[in-house]
């Protein structure tokens, strides 16, 4: 069995100030691990993702991951937060190999950021 | 650049009626899936379609759920007989691929409320 765990249900931070969003998993298996955004009134969007390659992953629009096998833990970070930021975070997490019917999604981590 | 559609944004529905969510995946994707999200609590899958039958499913996806491909394009999901607990953010999502940790596009979803 696998699981999410998004320490934050909401995170505010002031624009051009570093973001960090926390996600601890657990997995019987070696994951795959997720960061989708959800913008309002849109689709979820991949960020980026960690599939057993590099332990840090670059996504788009300046966020990055890193992948902690000892701490169980898939926090997002972006150095500078824009207003456009502001959206739903969703951490998932998916077995080796497995496709979009094993995703096991965290509960959401809601960025506001202040202007 | 392609993305999944769903129609309508939202619904209401009253207790006891058969509602049809409709999806349109990115084209030449060959999987197609169904999640969904109570308010307030995590995304959850419901159902995956690939070869126009249901690949896997969760316990959640019952004989009230159903899933169709009609027309090559459109990719459904009908709730025969709704009940309260039906209310959710339904979302659909489509992949090139099953596995391999192919990337899932998600469309914007559809509110589905009950009463």
């Amino acid at each position: 069995a696998q699981s999410v765990t998004q320490l934050d249900s909401h995170v505010s931070v002031s624009e051009g100030t570093p973001v960090l969003l926390r996600c601890n998993y657990s997995s019987s298996y070696s994951p795959s691990l997720f960061w989708y955004v959800q913008h309002p009134n849109k689709g979820l969007q991949l960020l980026l993702k960690y599939t057993s390659a590099a332990t840090l992953v670059k996504g788009i629009n300046g966020f990055e991951a890193e992948f902690k096998k000892s701490e169980t833990s898939f926090h997002l970070t972006k150095p500078s937060a824009h207003m456009s930021d502001a959206a739903e975070y969703f951490c998932v997490v998916s077995v080796e190999g497995g496709g979009a019917d094993g995703l096991t999604f965290g509960k959401g981590t809601h960025l506001i950021i202040q202007p | 650049e392609p993305e999944v559609t769903q129609t309508p944004s939202h619904q209401v529905t009253q207790m006891g009626q058969e509602v049809i969510l409709r999806c349109v995946p990115i084209s030449n994707h060959l999987y197609f899936y169904w999640y969904r999200q109570i308010l307030g609590q995590k995304v959850e899958f419901l159902v995956s379609f690939y070869n126009n039958e249901i690949s896997e499913k969760s316990e959640i996806f019952d004989d009230q759920f159903s899933v169709e491909r009609p027309d090559g394009s459109n990719f459904t999901l009908k709730i025969r007989s709704t009940k309260l607990e039906d209310s959710a953010m339904y979302f659909c999502a489509s992949s090139t691929w099953g596995r391999e940790n192919t990337e899932a596009f998600f469309g914007q979803g559809t509110r589905l409320t009950v009463v």
